[in-house]
């Protein structure tokens, strides 16, 4: 079935150290994965997002790795800052939810990300 | 700034009310989806929409429907509410087609009493 794992559920990090969530996926054929960032009191927010002919994607202090073979994705923070403190979701694309073969997200469980000042 | 708009930020309701969350999007987006958020449960999808009077369930449609007689408006209908719909409900949008990342509204958080 469709499904997408992610862990940690919770991470507490030093400013300026390094974050590291991962997620794995169920389906070979997803070809699409986002990372949300939700702040409290706040709506997702798509932050960085890589396709599966890309491995690697940086954007300033973020960068996702894919890994197509395994099934897994990860999102690296580097120089954490006390404002990158937020719950962070990653997606796989499943497609195929209509006739004209529009994809639908799954969303793993989220982590809570702290950075202490 | 395009957006999804949820009309209500914060509701409180009671046990059996007919409660109507409302969604608007100016993006001319064909799909539309509505997530509740739980505590170590994450986003799960209860129904979406990829055109103007049509719905498809999503994982936990059972106490729920939802309405879409425009393009930009989505409708969450929670027939009787009941205690265990306490939660934060969240719309979004997408482009069809493309495996592009959903715009999501700021989340309606419904107690029900």
């Amino acid at each position: 079935g469709e499904n997408v794992e992610q862990h940690p559920s919770t991470l507490s990090v030093q400013e300026g150290d390094s974050a590291v969530i991962k997620c794995t996926y169920s389906d070979s054929a997803s070809n699409y994965f986002p990372w949300y960032k939700q702040e409290l009191g706040k709506g997702p927010q798509l932050i960085i997002d890589i396709r599966s002919n890309v491995g690697e994607k940086k954007d300033q202090r973020i960068a996702v790795t894919l890994n197509k073979t395994a099934k897994h994705f990860s999102l690296h923070i580097t120089e954490t800052q006390p404002e990158d403190s937020a719950v962070y979701f990653c997606a796989a694309s499943f497609r195929g939810f209509n006739a004209g073969g529009s994809e639908k997200l799954v969303f793993g469980k989220g982590t809570k990300l702290t950075v202490n000042p | 700034d395009v957006k999804v708009t949820q009309s209500s930020r914060y509701l409180v309701k009671r046990t059996g009310e007919k409660v109507f969350l409302e969604c608007v999007q100016d993006m001319d987006h064909e799909n539309m989806f509505w997530y509740r958020q739980d505590p170590g449960l994450g986003l799960r999808l209860i129904y979406f929409s990829y055109d103007v009077k049509m719905k498809e369930k999503g994982d936990i449609p059972e106490g729920y429907s939802v309405s879409r007689e425009k393009k930009e408006r989505f409708s969450l209908i929670l027939e009787s509410a009941s205690t265990n719909q306490t939660s934060m409900y969240l719309c979004a949008s997408s482009s069809p087609g493309q495996a592009y990342g959903y715009t999501f509204g700021s989340g309606t958080r419904l107690t029900v009493v």
